[in-house]
């Protein structure tokens, strides 16, 4: 069964610097990655999603993220944070070959920005 | 485009009793997914519709819970003799899923989700 760990339940970073947040999945087959995002009392906003292709992806809010096929990795990363990325972050995987195509979800990181 | 609606936003129940939670999914949008998250914790997969039919069920989905989408377009969530345990956030998420584009389309967008309390 699909697995997503997410190292880091929580990543205090200060304004303005770099942050990236960890993912790994448990897969032996090919897979749809996403990152999302949930705002307090908010459901969850697409970051962004590897389908295929390049390995690099570039999201909203100036995030992006890099597909590392042997290391079973999808790292989520920004080079400059702002107060307003503070939020709860959600690794998810997507087996390809179940027509279901549902979501299965780290446990979340949280992001927190400090001025 | 409206999004995704969930209705109500918060409930709070006692234990044993009933609650039917509605999902409005986009318009055009043939897939309705229900997932479930508690507290600390990512959402996980509770059950799925393309148009009218209920096509898988998670095992977390235990009896006491009933989905339906009668006519392909809003769907309900109810839960039948409510435990502590239920208590969580109910988040739906709708796609359109085609066949010739299978995936270029199926990014899921999910509703702002419901909140059960039961005491």
């Amino acid at each position: 069964a699909q697995s997503v760990t997410q190292l880091d339940s929580q990543v205090p970073v200060f304004e303005e610097a770099p942050v990236e947040l960890r993912c790994n999945y448990s897969s032996s087959v090919s897979v749809y990655l996403f990152w999302y995002v949930q705002y307090p009392n908010q459901g969850l906003q697409l970051l962004l999603k590897y389908l295929s292709g390049s390995t690099l992806v570039k999201g909203i809010n100036g995030f992006e993220a890099e597909f590392n096929k042997s290391q079973t990795s999808f790292h989520l990363r920004k080079p400059s944070v702002h107060i307003s990325d503070t939020a709860e972050y959600f690794c998810a995987v997507s087996d390809s070959v179940d027509s279901s195509y549902k979501l299965i979800f780290g446990s979340g990181t949280r992001l927190l920005v400090r001025p | 485009d409206t999004g995704v609606s969930q209705n109500p936003r918060h409930k709070i129940t006692k234990r044993g009793q009933n609650v039917t939670f509605r999902c409005d999914p986009i318009s055009e949008h043939n897939r309705l997914y229900w997932y479930r998250q508690t507290l600390g914790q990512g959402p996980e997969f509770l059950t799925y519709f393309q148009n009218e039919a209920q096509l898988e069920k998670s095992r977390l989905l235990s009896d006491r819970f009933s989905a339906e989408r009668p006519k392909g377009s809003f769907s309900t969530l109810e839960i039948q003799r409510t435990e502590q345990g239920d208590s969580a956030m109910y988040l739906c998420a709708s796609s359109l899923a085609r066949r010739l584009a299978a995936f270029v389309k199926e990014t899921q967008y999910f509703g702002p989700g419901t909140r059960l309390l039961v005491l």
